[in-house]
Order: structure tokens, then C-alpha cells, then sequence
């Protein structure tokens, strides 16, 4: 059974700094997922990476994947008000031909003005 | 272009009631999923279909039921509602494969009392 682990499950930091998001995964995958979630709303997607060393950046957020060592990181730079959301990574999980998406316990990520 | 459509968006049931969360989708996707998030937590896979025809179980699947007769349309049952099903219920579809990420519905808050 896939495992999809994230830490911190809270992170409260101040406009400005800069911050990292873990999450690790417990079986062999090809690909995952970055959502962000705002209160009360629906999923959003924000990042797909595909393979061992996949980067990818949007504004002040990049995401990365370490298959070898089943890690993936969403590194903040220079946090603003404006991505204070619950942040979900997801794997996707490949047996038979049937893939299912199984997703980490969520950041709940608050900035301070 | 529509997307994912749920209905109904809010529901309150009594417990024993029935009911049914509709779900459609207008991607031609082969995908389709059923997550349940409670409050202040991940989201955890109901059931899932790769097709029309063919629907298979989640990591939580007990006291729900699904079909899947065309494409478009992915119902998720609820034949004897307890209060532990009260949950935001989401609804996702994907194509296969690829670097296509799941597109999610504007979620049903359900309420058992």
C-alpha cells in the first residue's frame, strides 16, 4: 500500500522568508502531483513532474522529484500573503495498468504580513 | 468548457437516508475518482473507474457504491447514511497516463445528523 507522508503538517511564517515543503512516498511511482487547496474551495493544481530530477517553477514557488530517494520538495521564496493555502503533493500509484492517486496528509500553510 | 461538474453542492441527510452525488465531466476522460475529505484532513480515494464499465475500490469504499455507464458520468450511492460519512465529497477526472493532472469538482458538503 502507498504511504504519502508530508511535513510540517502546519508551517507559519512571515512575508518574506523562505520555506520547504516535504514529501515522501513509500513505493516506486513515475509521477506526482502538487495541489493547493484555499478554505472551503476545491483543488488546484499546480505542478506535475514526471521524472527523477523534474524541476519546475511558477512565480515564487518550484517543486522538485527525487525518485531514488522517493522525496519531493515545494520550496517558497519570498512568501506573500497571497499563498496562504493548504498545500497537498499526491503519487500516483501504477498496478495492472490502473493508476490511483493517493494523496499526503496536506500543509496548512499560513504567512504573516 | 464546463470541467467537472458536482451536484448537489450542500445536502444534509438523516441517518438511514439514501442518496446519490452526481458527477459529470464533458474532458472525454477515462479517469474518474471519488475522494472524501473530512474536516482539517487529506482526502482519502472512495472509488475509482478507468472507464465506462469498469469501477474499482478506494482505500475507504464501505457504505458508498458507484457505476460507471457512459464516459461522462461517475455516481457515487450512499445507501444508508451514518453520521461518519459527513464529509466534503470531491469528484476528479484524468485522461490517461501522461502528464495530465486530475481535474476536481467544486466538492458536495454533505451533512449526516
Amino acid at each position: 500500500e502507498l504511504k504519502v507522508e508530508q511535513n510540517p503538517l502546519f508551517l507559519s511564517m512571515q512575508e518574506g522568508k523562505n520555506y520547504t515543503i516535504y514529501c515522501n512516498y513509500s513505493t516506486t511511482s513515475d509521477r506526482l502531483y502538487w495541489y493547493r487547496q484555499d478554505p472551503g474551495k476545491s483543488l488546484e493544481s499546480l505542478f506535475v513532474l514526471l521524472s527523477n530530477g523534474a524541476v519546475k517553477q511558477e512565480g515564487r514557488l518550484m517543486a522538485s522529484l527525487d525518485t531514488k530517494a522517493r522525496l519531493s520538495t515545494l520550496h517558497i521564496t519570498a512568501a506573500v500573503h497571497d499563498l496562504s493555502a493548504t498545500y497537498f503533493c499526491a503519487v500516483v500509484l501504477t498496478l495492472f495498468g490502473n493508476e490511483k492517486l493517493t494523496f499526503g496528509t496536506g500543509t496548512r500553510l499560513t504567512i504573516i504580513p | 468548457n464546463a470541467g467537472v461538474t458536482q451536484t448537489p453542492k450542500f445536502r444534509i441527510l438523516k441517518i438511514g437516508q439514501s442518496m446519490t452525488l452526481q458527477c459529470a465531466q464533458d474532458m472525454n476522460h477515462n479517469y474518474m475518482y471519488w475522494y472524501r475529505q473530512d474536516p482539517g484532513m487529506g482526502l482519502k480515494l472512495i472509488y475509482y473507474s478507468v472507464g465506462a464499465g469498469i469501477t474499482d475500490k478506494g482505500e475507504v469504499p464501505n457504505g458508498y457504491n458507484v457505476s460507471r455507464s457512459t464516459t461522462e458520468d461517475f455516481p457515487l450511492r450512499l445507501e444508508l447514511a451514518a453520521p461518519s460519512q459527513t464529509s466534503v465529497y470531491f469528484c476528479a477526472s484524468t485522461a490517461t497516463g501522461g502528464n495530465s493532472p486530475l481535474h476536481f469538482g467544486n466538492g458536495t458538503r454533505l451533512t449526516v445528523t
